[in-house]
Formats: structure tokens, sequence, C-alpha cells
């Protein structure tokens, strides 16, 4: 799996977006960007994920540039409640694979009243 | 909405003791994962399970560790000997398809921590 780079920490302000930049420029043409997060040692939580083209789901928004070297997750609305670490996670994905999620540091984001 | 459920939610032990976690995955799910998280690290892939089999395993996962599915709806995970260094959250968690059947996810359950002493 590509390896991916994400900032230690951001903070945004309640009803703000959010957007969690990650790097992953050896990404393989098979290779699905996934984000997930984790909020206070909970379980990891599905967010998104997408191939090449611009992903909304009812929590989020994924940007993934043209040559899909880097993405940004978006929160539009950012609450108290969006508090957590986000990981993103390069793989080969899809409806087709069950392999395992390699999780690195990822960006422990802030919402601040 | 289905959730995966894990018990205990803390578990104790001494140092050399066998311990078993156990996990409900969500019913109509077919692959199986073990994660664990040492206080202040990463989330740690340990092993995936499908078809009754196991189908990766990561190099923590070692002749300490196993797992079964003992009944078509428990999924365990057993660590024979435990030290010190296996304390740890433990997370279990599942996939299957989406209801569009477009994609699969892994649901994860709200962990068990295990503390070694």
């Amino acid at each position: 799996d590509a390896k991916t780079t994400q900032p230690t920490s951001m903070d945004c302000a309640e009803g703000r977006a959010a957007n969690l930049p990650c790097n992953h420029s050896t990404i393989s043409g098979n290779e699905y960007v996934y984000w997930y997060r984790q909020i206070h040692s909970q379980g990891p939580q599905y967010i998104i994920h997408g191939l090449k083209n611009n992903e909304t789901n009812e929590m989020a928004s994924l940007i993934i540039t043209e040559d899909r070297k880097s993405s940004t997750l978006i929160l539009p609305h950012a609450t108290l409640r969006d508090t957590a670490v986000y990981y993103c996670i390069v793989r080969v994905g899809g409806g087709t694979s069950y392999g395992k999620l390699t999780f690195g540091q990822g960006t422990i984001l802030t919402v601040h009243p | 909405e289905p959730e995966v459920t894990q018990t205990p939610s803390h578990q104790v032990t001494q140092m050399g003791q066998e311990v078993i976690l156990r996990c409900v995955p969500i019913s109509n799910h077919l692959y199986f994962y073990w994660y664990r998280q040492i206080l202040g690290q990463k989330v740690e892939f340990l092993v995936s399970f499908y078809n009754n089999e196991i189908s990766e395993k990561s190099e923590i996962f070692d002749d300490q560790f196993s797992v079964e599915r003992p009944d078509g709806s428990n999924f365990t995970l057993k660590i024979r000997s435990t030290k010190l260094e296996d304390s740890a959250m433990y997370f279990c968690a599942s996939a299957g398809l989406s209801p569009s059947r477009s994609y699969n996810e892994q649901f994860f359950g709200p962990g068990t921590r295990l503390t070694v002493l």
C-alpha cells in the first residue's frame, strides 16, 4: 500500500469548514483513498473513499487531485463532535477488496467553539 | 443501525495468563479482523479471517495469538500467555458490502482495553 503524509494537527472553528490534506504521491492506479476517523480511543469509523473522482456523502467531501498524488477531506460545517484523529489510508479497494487497513499517525483535528 | 460489539470492555490479567477477547460482528458480514492500539500509538493490524481461516496476519500475530469463530456469531482472539507489552486496546472489525453493493467498509467495535500486570 502507498504511504501517506498528513499534518500532525489542525484546528478549526465550529461551524467552519475543516479541510484536511493528505499526500500520497506514490499511489498506484488501482489504489483508492480511504478516510477514517477515531474519536477519543473509540473504534475507527469509516468516512468516505474515492478513486479519482470527487466524492460526497452525508459526512464529508473528498477532493482528489487530477494526478491523484494528494487529496483533501472536507467537513463542511465542523462541530465539536468532529474533534478526532483523521486517517488517510491508501489501499487497493472498491467492492472487491477486504484487505487490512494500514493506519498512520493521522491528523488530530480540534474543533474550537 | 447494526454495530460490532465487543466484550469485555476492560480486561485486567496477570502476566502469563490466557485471555479471550470476544466480538460479535455485524450479522451478514463475512470478513473479520483484529487490530490493536497501544496507548498513544497508531492502530495496528493483527489478523484477518474469512471462510473459517486466517487470510492475512501481521508479524505481531505470533504463536501466542489465535482466532476462532466458534459458533457462527462470535469471533474471538485468544492470547495464550500474556506479556506486559500486550497491554493495549484491541479492536474487532467486520466488513461486508454496502447496501448499494458498490464498496466495502470495515466497521469497528468499541474495543477491549487489556491491561497486563
